[in-house]
């Protein structure tokens, strides 16, 4: 099975700030990755997919990057809608695997 | 609008059994695969299953493979779950998804609808 670690598992950060999210896989995904946005009670909302494609509706603050096995989330200036906790997923292979997320607070 | 409700979550005992339902509405249903996430309360996602557009083809995590069993019915535009020897470690929300990674109809990937979840506690 292909592992997905994400680093931090938690950050503090304000509104305004940059954020990066890290997400390492086990092997080689491509570009096979997507990331998530979970809220208290919710279901997850798909961000972006095959790492850097934003999902339609979601604000252009969100960007990913990366290949192979390491790649990034961006949020370029953060908004009071985005503290939540961050998901990224590879489907490169089965069983699909997601990272153990990424809870980003308040500071 | 584009929607999926999960229901037939509860209380079960180990050993137990249980069914999971999932209703599509708001997209033509057949046309896509579907999966199965689950989510044990305060922890991380955990891809559970998924099924092809007309059911041929299944995948399952290792854990549930011989136990949990997904299937379809185009025509009710329903997703299964036939939950059977259940564990405590099945304890979880259950959510269905709109699975488009292995779906050739458009550029885009990712499970972009999501049911609200349905809780499955398995315990004595």
């Amino acid at each position: 099975d292909v592992q997905m670690t994400q680093s931090p598992s938690s950050l503090s950060a304000s509104v305004g700030d940059r954020v990066t999210i890290t997400c390492r896989a086990s092997q080689s995904i491509s570009t096979w990755l997507a990331w998530y946005q979970q809220k208290p009670g919710k279901a997850p909302k798909l961000l972006i997919f095959k790492t850097s494609s934003l999902e339609s509706g979601v604000p252009s603050r969100f960007s990913g990057s990366g290949s192979g096995t390491e790649f990034t989330l961006t949020i370029s200036s953060l908004q009071p809608d985005d503290f939540a906790i961050y998901y990224c997923q590879q489907y490169k292979s089965y069983p699909y695997t997601f990272g153990q997320g990424t809870k980003l607070e308040i500071k | 609008e584009e929607q999926l409700v999960e229901s037939g979550g509860g209380l079960v005992q180990p050993g137990g059994s249980l069914r999971l339902s999932c209703a599509a509405s708001g997209f033509i249903f057949s046309n896509y695969w579907m999966s199965w996430v689950r989510q044990v309360p305060g922890k991380g996602l955990e891809w559970v299953a998924n099924i092809k557009d007309d059911g041929g083809e299944k995948y399952y995590v290792d854990p549930v493979e011989g136990r949990l069993t997904i299937s379809r019915d185009n025509a009710k535009n329903s997703l299964y779950l036939q939950m059977n020897s259940l564990r405590a470690e099945d304890t979880a929300v259950y959510y269905c998804a709109r699975d488009l990674n292995e779906y050739s109809g458009s550029d885009k990937d990712g499970f972009d609808i999501w049911g609200q979840g349905t809780m499955v506690t398995v315990s004595s």
